[in-house]
């Protein structure tokens, strides 16, 4: 079965500390979405790539967030400083293009708690 | 207003019942609709998609599509306690990024 693989599972840091989340996309799949998931919050767009290109990171607060593809194979999202408000899962996805009419498939998330 | 609106519940119902989920949308464009189930702890499943008006069937869950009224529905049925989970909407316009509702929790009842 092909998957989306995300390291680390779980994460706990201390407030002010960089924490970078990485995410192995499916195999052939050019599209790569990074979401925050809270209670109250739901699921939220961070930023996605197409073919390694960023087209969308208005989601991301940019002063302390940061996405990057630099290959096919990996897609890393970082912050830093981290700050409490940033506990969160964070998942990645990933499809293909035509996935905006074929949806796309979760990795099983990162669960973020900064204390 | 929220791109898409899902009622957060709790829905609760009996073991065997008809549940039914649904959806509003507000971007008129919205061309692919997807439910997403979620159990608690796991990542979103897609379950189903449905891209034109009318009812698309798969095994016990129909999604219903209604484009007029921007207006999405699941329906599960004979619904079982292992149906328990948060459902989402999601919807996107063409390639473009897909937009997900809070959720809503079901409840199956033994």
């Amino acid at each position: 079965d092909a998957r989306v693989t995300q390291t680390p599972r779980d994460k706990v840091t201390e407030m002010g500390q960089e924490v970078t989340m990485r995410c192995q996309p499916i195999l052939g799949h050019n599209t790569v979405f990074w979401y925050r998931q809270t209670m109250m919050q739901g699921l939220e767009l961070l930023a996605y790539f197409r073919n390694r290109a960023p087209l969308d990171d208005s989601g991301m607060p940019k002063d302390r967030f940061s996405a990057e593809m630099p290959d096919a194979t990996l897609a890393t999202l970082k912050i830093q400083p981290s700050e409490p408000r940033d506990s969160a899962v964070y998942f990645c996805a990933s499809g293909l293009s035509q996935g905006g009419l074929y949806g796309y498939t979760f990795g099983s998330g990162t669960r973020l708690t900064v204390v | 207003q929220k791109e898409v609106e899902q009622n957060s519940g709790p829905l609760s119902v009996p073991e065997g019942a008809i549940a039914s989920l649904n959806c509003t949308y507000s971007d008129r464009g919205s061309q692919s609709f997807f439910w997403y189930r979620q159990y608690s702890g796991k990542s979103p499943e897609l379950i189903m998609s449905i891209y034109s008006n009318g009812d698309k069937e798969d095994g016990r869950f129909t999604a219903q599509l209604n484009k007029a009224s921007q207006y999405v529905s699941l329906l599960i049925r004979d619904s079982q306690p292992s149906d328990s989970a948060t459902y989402l909407c999601a919807v996107t316009r063409g390639y473009q990024k897909v937009t997900f509702g809070t959720g809503t929790k079901l409840q199956v009842i033994p």
